[in-house]
């Protein structure tokens, strides 16, 4: 079946780092991506989505790009900020056969960035 | 202001006591679902709907109920909840769909089961 694979945490790193949190999955269609942010205490928030091959997400300096040759969607900042610490979750939904009701999340990664 | 309601926001209860969770959103979205959110495991859907009475199984839906009789409310149900229930539970709503539609989370409800 589908699946989301992303790279354990906690990721810590200092403010101005860059960022890299992996993401891989596996479908059997043709799947939308997400990358979905969750503040403390918060429900999870939309940060970016690619919807076909080779596209690039992006938004508040983050981005994305959607790999078909290597099945990957790695989440990538150039600088980050302490105002980024957050889990991140990759997730993907398949629109093969039909079945686009479900989203398949990854297990989340943590991201703590010290001043 | 556009939002997902999720109420109690945090509940402790004991074993085989009924107990519901409701979802409300303001968007008139056709979509919602449930998720619950445990260490290591992620998000895993329980139950989500299409629309009005059209309510389907996720991945995790044992021991839940759910009901979709307006389009705003859509309530997750336990009715004998056990220990192994213990999570955090988000509601999600989006316009239809999942595709290509991002989804709105609630703030998310904490229960504890004892």
């Amino acid at each position: 079946g589908d699946s989301v694979t992303q790279m354990e945490g906690p990721v810590t790193l200092s403010e101005e780092a860059f960022l890299t949190i992996n993401c891989t999955y596996t479908a059997t269609g043709y799947p939308s991506l997400f990358w979905y942010v969750q503040y403390p205490g918060e429900g999870l928030q939309l940060l970016l989505k690619a919807t076909k091959a080779d596209d690039k997400g992006s938004n508040k300096g983050f981005e994305a790009t959607y790999r078909k040759e290597t099945t990957s969607f790695h989440l990538e900042k150039g600088s980050v900020q302490v105002s980024d610490s957050a889990v991140y979750f990759c997730a993907l939904s398949d629109r093969g056969g039909g079945a686009t009701n479900k989203l398949i999340f990854g297990t989340g990664t943590l991201l703590a960035v010290q001043p | 202001e556009a939002q997902v309601t999720q109420n109690p926001r945090y509940l402790i209860t004991v074993t085989g006591k009924k107990l519901t969770v409701t979802c409300s959103q303001n968007m008139n979205h056709e979509y919602m679902s449930w998720y619950r959110q445990d260490p290591g495991l992620g998000l895993r859907q329980i139950y989500y709907s299409m629309n009005v009475e059209v309510t389907d199984k996720g991945d995790v839906p044992e021991g839940y109920k759910v009901s979709r009789k307006e389009k705003r409310n859509f309530p997750l149900i336990l009715e004998s909840p056990s220990p192994n229930q213990t999570s955090l539970y988000f509601c999600a709503s989006s316009l239809f769909g999942t595709a290509n539609q991002p989804q709105h989370f609630g703030d998310g409800t904490r229960l504890s089961i004892l």
